[in-house]
């Protein structure tokens, strides 16, 4: 069945710096591909989404791109901040099927 | 805008104990869903909704129940509470079932001991 991957958490990271988190997916067809962020104490929200190849999904400052030959669509930002520290799931869906998430990766930025 | 609001947002019950999450959403979304969310886990689906009346089966619902009586409503019941229902449950809808993002309420934290 189709699955998504993503980097072993947790990452902690200077403010500032630059932010890479992985993740890799395995479909049967072509998905839509997502990025949904949950801050403490909240539900998750979308970041940015990609429903097809080579899209690029973008969103305060996050940028993820659909690359079809490498099944992957990581997520980066060029500059973090203190803010951005929050739990970071990827996720696909296809067609009418359910959303396929992610363990998520735990984001911490220190000041 | 309320959005998806969940309640309580804490319980702690005793094996063997019912209770009912109840979920809302003010956006006359079509589609609903019950998510359970276990340390490093990721999220899970329990059971979702396609529209009122009509409610499925998602990865784990062995233990719970829903209804959907409403466009508004989805209630989730543990008949009886067992200690690996332990976990942080989040309702969400969608407007459709295809490429809208889904909308999360805030969890309600549950602790059966």
């Amino acid at each position: 069945g189709d699955s998504v991957t993503q980097m072993e958490g947790p990452v902690t990271l200077s403010e500032e710096a630059f932010l890479t988190i992985n993740c890799t997916y395995t479909a049967t067809g072509y998905p839509s591909l997502f990025w949904y962020v949950q801050y403490p104490g909240e539900g998750l929200q979308l970041l940015l989404k990609a429903t097809k190849a080579d899209d690029k999904g973008s969103n305060k400052g996050f940028e993820a791109t659909y690359r079809k030959e490498t099944t992957s669509f990581h997520l980066e930002k060029g500059s973090v901040q203190v803010s951005d520290s929050a739990v970071y799931f990827c996720a696909l869906k296809e067609g009418a099927q359910k959303l396929v998430f992610g363990q998520g990766t735990r984001l911490t930025i220190n000041p | 805008n309320a959005g998806v609001t969940q309640t309580p947002k804490f319980r702690i019950l005793k094996i063997g104990q019912s209770m009912t999450l109840q979920c809302a959403q003010d956006m006359n979304h079509n589609y609903m869903y019950w998510y359970r969310q276990d340390p490093g886990m990721g999220l899970k689906l329990i059971y979702y909704s396609v529209g009122a009346g009509i409610t499925d089966k998602g990865e784990v619902p062995n233990g719970y129940n829903v209804s959907r009586s409403t466009t508004e409503d989805f209630p989730l019941r543990l008949e009886l509470a067992a200690p690996s229902q332990t976990s942080v449950y989040f309702c969400a809808s969608s407007h459709d079932g295809y490429n809208s993002p889904l909308h999360f309420g805030n969890g309600t934290r549950l602790t059966v001991t």
